[in-house]
């Protein structure tokens, strides 16, 4: 167990509904990150958070996409009028320290299927 | 960006024989090259990591080596178990703590 929570783990919605998925890393962790994995790949890199503020955001990510960590702590991931492509499992993972060159403490992930 | 190569993409060994996966990465700001294994359900966790001033890091069954100028390091299991099945990740990782994974290699021990 990481202590990173995901939720909901899965989830199944339509195509253009909007849906949210949150992350609760433990306390200790500064830095947060959001990646997306399909099937037979690696993790896609999506955002990374240090505190409360958003350092970067993939350029592969459109505009539908939007990721929040108020106060530091848990952090919500958007995806806006959801498409078949966003078919993915969505990680979290959080990490100590400010550089974030440490291991990164995942969680299961949430698995979004788009009808 | 980076572009990061990873291969075998399948490796099928026999209990008791090792395994060597490697990864090659594009990105000369790397400096920091962890491994990761994800178990199927689950998300990744590291398995062991090398930083760019050293070459080799050994940890019982687990070995990972780097070569900085050309651009690659490995990872070697060595008398592979039945519990060592899973996908292995390679992520080189920049100063600022971003992680490119590979695409993964699927790692199968038969009895």
């Amino acid at each position: 167990d990481t202590g990173v929570s995901q939720n909901p783990r899965h989830k199944i919605t339509k195509r253009g509904q909007n849906v949210t998925f949150r992350c609760d890393p433990i306390s200790e962790h500064n830095r947060l990150y959001w990646y997306r994995q399909t099937l037979g790949q690696g993790p896609e890199f999506l955002t990374y958070f240090q505190n409360e503020a958003q350092l970067e955001k993939s350029r592969l990510l459109s505009d539908r996409f939007s990721a929040e960590r108020p106060k530091g702590s848990f952090s919500t991931l958007e995806i806006q009028r959801t498409e078949q492509g966003d078919s993915a499992m969505y990680l979290c993972a959080g990490t100590q320290g400010l550089k974030g060159t440490g291991e990164l403490f995942f969680g299961e992930g949430s698995r979004l299927t788009v009808l | 960006g980076e572009n990061v190569e990873q291969h075998p993409s399948t490796l099928s060994v026999q209990e008791g024989d090792s395994a060597v996966i490697k990864c090659t990465y594009s990105d000369s700001a790397s400096n920091y090259f962890p491994w990761y294994k994800q178990e199927l359900g689950k998300g990744p966790q590291l398995i062991i990591d090398i930083r760019s001033n050293v070459g080799e890091k050994k940890d019982q069954r687990i070995a990972v080596t780097l070569n900085k100028t050309a651009k690659h390091f490995s990872l070697h299991i060595t008398e592979t178990q039945p519990e060592d099945s899973a996908v292995y990740f390679c992520a080189p990782t920049d100063s600022w703590g971003k992680l490119q994974f590979g695409a993964g290699t699927q790692v199968v021990v038969t009895p």
